[in-house]
C-alpha cells in the first residue's frame, strides 16, 4: 500500500515559469509533510515543510499548499530556474508515532528548460 | 557544522556476502534513520535509532539490521546479500526529540551486489 503517491514521474517547465509538483497521501495519521530535492549521486536536501494545522507555507521561491480534506499537497516553485532541475520527493510523518520515520513518494523528476 | 557522513561511498559485493555501512550524524543529533533507495521503489524506510535504541523498523527481512553507538554513530548490516539488495543506502539524522523536524541526509552508500 503506497501511502504517499507522486503520480507524475516527470515534469518539464520553461525557465521563469511556475513549477507545480503534486503529492497525494492516504494515511490520516500524517500530521506533517516535507519536500526534499535530490541531485544524482547526492543525498536528498530538505526544502520546505508544512504542519497539518496549516494550509500554506512559504520560503522564498518555494510554497507548499496542503489540502487536508483532499489529502493532497503541492509544491510551487516560482520562478523556476535551471538549477531547480532535480528529483523532488514528498514525505509524510506522524509526530505522535514516537519515531522519525518518514514515508516517501517515489519522486517527480523536474526539468527546467532554459 | 559538518553534515551527515557515510562510509564507504561505493561498495561492490557478491551474493552471499555480508556488508556493514557506517553513518556519522550531525553533531548533537541523536536520531539516525536509514533508507534504501532503488529506481522503482523510491526511498523506503529501514529503521530509526534514537539514543542507541531502535524506535521503529520498516518492512525489510531480518537480514537487515542496525545499531547505534553512544556517540550517535550508526551502522547497518546486511547479511547473505542478494542481487536485489543493490541500492543506494541513505542515512539521515535529526536533532529534536519531540514533534516533527526535517531529516538531514548523507550522500549515501552505493551498494552493488554481483
Amino acid at each position: 500500500d503506497q501511502q504517499v503517491k507522486q503520480n507524475s514521474p516527470s515534469l518539464s517547465v520553461q525557465e521563469g515559469r511556475i513549477s507545480i509538483l503534486n503529492c497525494d497521501y492516504t494515511n490520516s495519521m500524517f500530521d506533517y509533510f516535507l519536500w526534499y530535492k535530490k541531485y544524482p549521486a547526492e543525498g536528498p536536501t530538505f526544502l520546505i515543510s508544512i504542519s497539518s494545522i496549516k494550509d500554506k507555507n512559504e520560503d522564498g521561491r518555494f510554497t507548499v499548499f496542503l489540502n487536508k480534506s483532499a489529502k493532497h499537497l503541492s509544491l510551487h516553485i516560482v520562478p523556476s530556474q535551471p538549477g531547480d532541475s532535480a528529483v523532488y520527493f514528498c514525505a509524510g510523518g506522524n509526530s505522535g508515532a514516537g519515531s522519525y520515520q518518514l514515508t516517501f513518494g517515489k519522486g517527480t523528476k523536474l526539468s527546467v528548460i532554459p | 557544522k559538518a553534515g551527515v557522513t557515510q562510509t564507504p561511498r561505493y561498495l561492490i559485493k557478491t551474493r552471499g556476502q555480508q556488508v556493514t555501512l557506517s553513518c556519522s550524524p550531525i553533531s548533537g543529533h541523536r536520531s539516525v534513520s536509514w533508507y534504501q533507495q532503488t529506481p522503482g521503489q523510491g526511498l523506503q524506510f529501514l529503521f530509526e535509532y534514537f539514543s542507541e535504541t531502535q524506535r521503529n523498523k520498516g518492512n525489510f527481512p531480518g537480514r537487515f539490521s542496525g545499531r547505534q553507538f553512544s556517540n550517535s554513530r550508526s551502522e547497518m548490516n546486511v547479511s547473505t546479500l542478494e542481487l536485489g539488495d543493490s541500492a543506494l543506502y541513505l542515512c539521515a539524522s535529526s536533532f529534536r526529540d519531540s514533534s516533527y523536524n526535517e531529516q538531514f541526509f548523507g550522500p549515501g552508500t552505493r551498494l552493488t551486489v554481483l
